[in-house]
């Protein structure tokens, strides 16, 4: 049980373009989702936490006009890089947890790759 | 500045033995603790975890120990098996807060020897 998906794996594409995210919560409702971003030899940092049908809650210094987060129902959240440059190339990650007292459980992660 | 810390970039272990992994944190206000495992191409998969009303806690080959007052907390893998090879990350929250996200570690990969 608790299977995350999330699609695309890898993403290429050309600077300016926008890219779409999603993350899927498979065999439980997700109420909270998270996303994050690693970069090489780092660890996972918290980018937001979105709540089913409420805004995002993002962490500090990230741009909330250019990651676009929307968690329209109880098992998807999409993230959306908007005009996406080269410094935005990265590992996103997402979680899901069903409620506070559970563990989060991540996705597979998307490589993308902007050129 | 790293909340989190996982010192030992990677850690050698005959198969068989005992694998001790180490987490340090900073942060006095994280109250809740959790190790998790990956493999290449894939997220993170939820192992085990502590809260800070405890100092120890067990599932199966799985144990973790906490000590509050050093900050300190391990995971112990006995016996290893060559599938425990993989990525283990040291995660850290604050519950009852607003924002409950996971500070990680850089993780340590571990790597049974058989």
């Amino acid at each position: 049980g608790a299977v995350v998906s999330q699609h695309p794996s890898w993403v290429i594409c050309k600077s300016g373009t926008s890219v779409k995210i999603e993350c899927r919560s498979l065999d439980f409702q997700a109420t909270t989702m998270f996303w994050y971003r690693q970069f090489p030899k780092q660890s996972l940092m918290l980018m937001a936490t979105s709540n089913e049908g409420s805004k995002a809650t993002y962490e500090q210094g990230v741009e909330k006009d250019k990651f676009l987060i929307n968690h329209a129902s109880l098992t998807l959240s999409t993230l959306t890089v908007t005009s996406a440059h080269p410094e935005d190339s990265s590992f996103y990650i997402c979680s899901a947890r069903a409620d506070r007292d559970q563990p989060q459980h991540f996705g597979d992660g998307t490589r993308l790759s902007i050129l | 500045d790293q909340q989190v810390k996982q010192n030992s970039p990677s850690l050698s272990v005959q198969e068989g033995r005992i694998s001790i992994l180490n987490c340090d944190y900073t942060n006095s206000m994280f109250d809740y603790f959790l190790w998790y495992k990956k493999y290449p191409a894939e997220g993170p998969t939820f192992l085990i975890s502590i809260s800070s009303i405890k100092d120890k806690n067990e599932d199966g080959r799985f144990t973790v120990f906490l000590n509050k007052s050093a900050k300190h907390l391990s995971l112990h893998i006995v016996p290893s098996q060559p599938g425990d090879s993989a990525v283990y990350f040291c995660a850290a929250k604050v519950t009852g807060g607003g924002a409950d996200g996971l500070t990680f570690g850089k993780g340590t990969h571990l790597i049974i020897q058989p």
